[in-house]
């Protein structure tokens, strides 16, 4: 059982370039989540999903993307990077109980 | 928004109990209150959540007022360890599934030695 695993740890985009941040969770969960905390800041949600084919967006979804195509993954696209989202990147997952977050993917856009 | 208010830090005495206040005066019949943490840049942590009894696992307790309106995580003996960011989030049940998770700014708790 791993828990909630992200690919990659760490990413350097140049501005414009697109990418696919990855998810993945073991535990069967339906509720999956993105979030992005900026430096000496909170979290903040960017899309959510409650099962395979439903997402949602939270607060700050601009400029990204999401699809839930199986129980199991949650991909995070960027589609055209920009240096204001340089942040590092949390998702999470959950049942009735708690929310289990992944160790995050540090991006920096120049 | 966040529908929960925190103080913005705290210190806590090693060994001592901590006692983090939240205040979620807006809360529903159907919403229950979490605890997360933030320790420096990890992932947060689930500590624990309730509805309206009181809670205890293996690392706090929450002590939920009767009219729902606030609660207190309480740490019992703060070890420098306990050093991170405390969350306190309302989470709702909509129809078969949980609604999404805001947090708020949180309080920076900081255990002396």
């Amino acid at each position: 059982n791993a828990g909630v695993t992200q690919t990659p740890k760490f990413q350097v985009l140049k501005t414009g370039q697109s990418m696919t941040l990855q998810c993945a969770q073991d535990m069967n969960h339906e509720y999956m989540s993105w979030y992005r905390q900026d430096p000496g800041m909170g979290l903040r949600l960017i899309h959510y999903s409650v099962g395979a084919g439903i997402t949602d967006q939270g607060e700050v979804p601009n400029g990204y993307n999401v699809s839930r195509s199986t129980t199991e993954d949650f991909p995070l696209r960027l589609l055209s990077a920009a240096p204001s989202q340089t942040s590092v990147y949390f998702c999470a997952s959950s049942t009735e109980g708690s929310q289990y977050f992944g160790p995050g993917t540090r991006l920096t856009v120049t | 928004d966040a529908k929960t208010t925190q103080p913005t830090s705290m210190d806590c005495a090693e060994g001592r109990a901590a006692n983090l206040p939240c205040n979620h005066s807006t809360i529903s019949g159907n919403e229950y209150v979490y605890w997360y943490r933030q320790i420096h840049s990890q992932g947060p942590q689930y500590i624990i959540h309730g509805l309206k009894n009181n809670e205890t696992n293996e690392m706090a307790s929450l002590i939920i007022t009767e009219d729902r309106k606030s609660s207190t995580l309480i740490l019992p003996h703060a070890t420098l360890r306990d050093t991170a960011v405390y969350y306190c989030i309302v989470r709702s049940y909509v129809g078969t599934s949980y609604d999404k998770v805001i947090f708020g700014p949180g309080t920076s708790l900081s255990v002396i030695p």
